[in-house]
C-alpha cells in the first residue's frame, strides 16, 4: 500500500560511485512499474519502466531490476553525478484497477562531491 | 507534443476560503488524469483519477472534489479549505492506451492554508 506519510529514507553516495536504490511494492497483481525523479519544487520526471513479463531493463546509467517473488524492484544508476541528487519514486499500477499509478514512499539520493 | 499546464504555481490561501486549481492537457485525446497531493519531504497521494469526462474516482476521503468538464481540463476544488490541505498539489496525465503507460507531470502547485 501507499506509504505517504513516512518521512523519506537517505542514501548518500559518493560521486562516480554505483547507487541502488530499492522499492517494495504489495500487490502482486501488478504489472507495471514506474521509477521518477523528482527535484525540489517540480513534479516528477519519468526515468525508466518495466513490465512484470522483464526482470531487468536498461537505459542510459540506470537499470531496473524487479523481483516478482519478493515484490521488489530496484534502481541502479551507473557512474553516479551530482546532477542525480533528487527524491526517486517508484510506481506501481494493474490492469484490474485502470492502471492508475500508485507510488511508493520514495527515497532521497545525495551525490557526495 | 504533448503539454501539461497547471496553474497557479503559488497559492496562499485563508482557511474557509475556496479553492479552484486547474490543469490541462494539450497534444493529446481522452488522456487518463490524476490529482496527486504531496506532503513536505513526504510521497505522492493519490486523490483522484479519471479516465474519461465525468468518470472520476475519490482515492481517499477528504475535503476536496475534482471535475472533469471537457476532456483535457482536469479541476482540484474545495468549498471551504482547511489547514490540513496545505501541501504540493500534482496534476498527471498518460495515455489511455491500456496495458499502463508512464505519468506526465505538471509543475505543481504550492498550497499554502493560513
Amino acid at each position: 500500500g501507499e506509504s505517504v506519510g513516512l518521512h523519506l529514507p537517505t542514501l548518500s553516495v559518493q560521486e562516480g560511485d554505483n547507487s541502488i536504490i530499492n522499492c517494495a511494492y504489495s500487490n502482486s497483481a501488478s504489472d507495471y512499474f514506474i521509477w521518477y525523479k523528482q527535484e525540489s519544487g517540480k513534479g516528477p520526471q519519468f526515468i525508466i519502466d518495466i513490465r512484470s513479463n522483464m526482470d531487468k531493463r536498461q537505459g542510459q546509467r540506470v537499470t531496473v531490476l524487479l523481483n516478482k517473488t519478493v515484490k521488489h524492484l530496484s534502481l541502479q544508476i551507473a557512474a553516479t553525478q551530482p546532477g542525480d541528487s533528487a527524491v526517486y519514486f517508484c510506481a506501481e499500477s494493474r490492469m484490474d484497477s485502470s492502471y492508475k499509478l500508485i507510488f511508493g514512499s520514495g527515497t532521497r539520493l545525495l551525490v557526495r562531491p | 507534443s504533448q503539454t501539461i499546464h497547471q496553474w497557479p504555481a503559488t497559492l496562499v490561501q485563508p482557511v474557509g476560503s475556496p479553492l479552484s486549481l486547474e490543469c490541462t492537457v494539450e497534444g493529446t485525446s481522452n488522456p487518463n488524469l490524476y490529482w496527486y497531493r504531496q506532503a513536505a519531504g513526504r510521497g505522492l497521494q493519490l486523490l483522484f483519477y479519471s479516465v474519461g469526462i465525468g468518470q472520476i474516482s475519490s482515492e481517499v476521503p477528504q475535503n476536496l472534489s475534482a471535475s472533469r468538464p471537457q476532456d483535457r481540463q482536469f479541476i482540484l476544488s474545495s468549498k471551504k479549505l482547511l489547514l490540513s490541505d496545505s501541501g504540493f498539489y500534482l496534476c498527471a496525465w498518460s495515455d489511455d492506451r491500456g496495458g499502463g503507460t508512464e505519468a506526465f507531470f505538471g509543475q505543481g502547485t504550492r498550497l499554502t492554508v493560513v
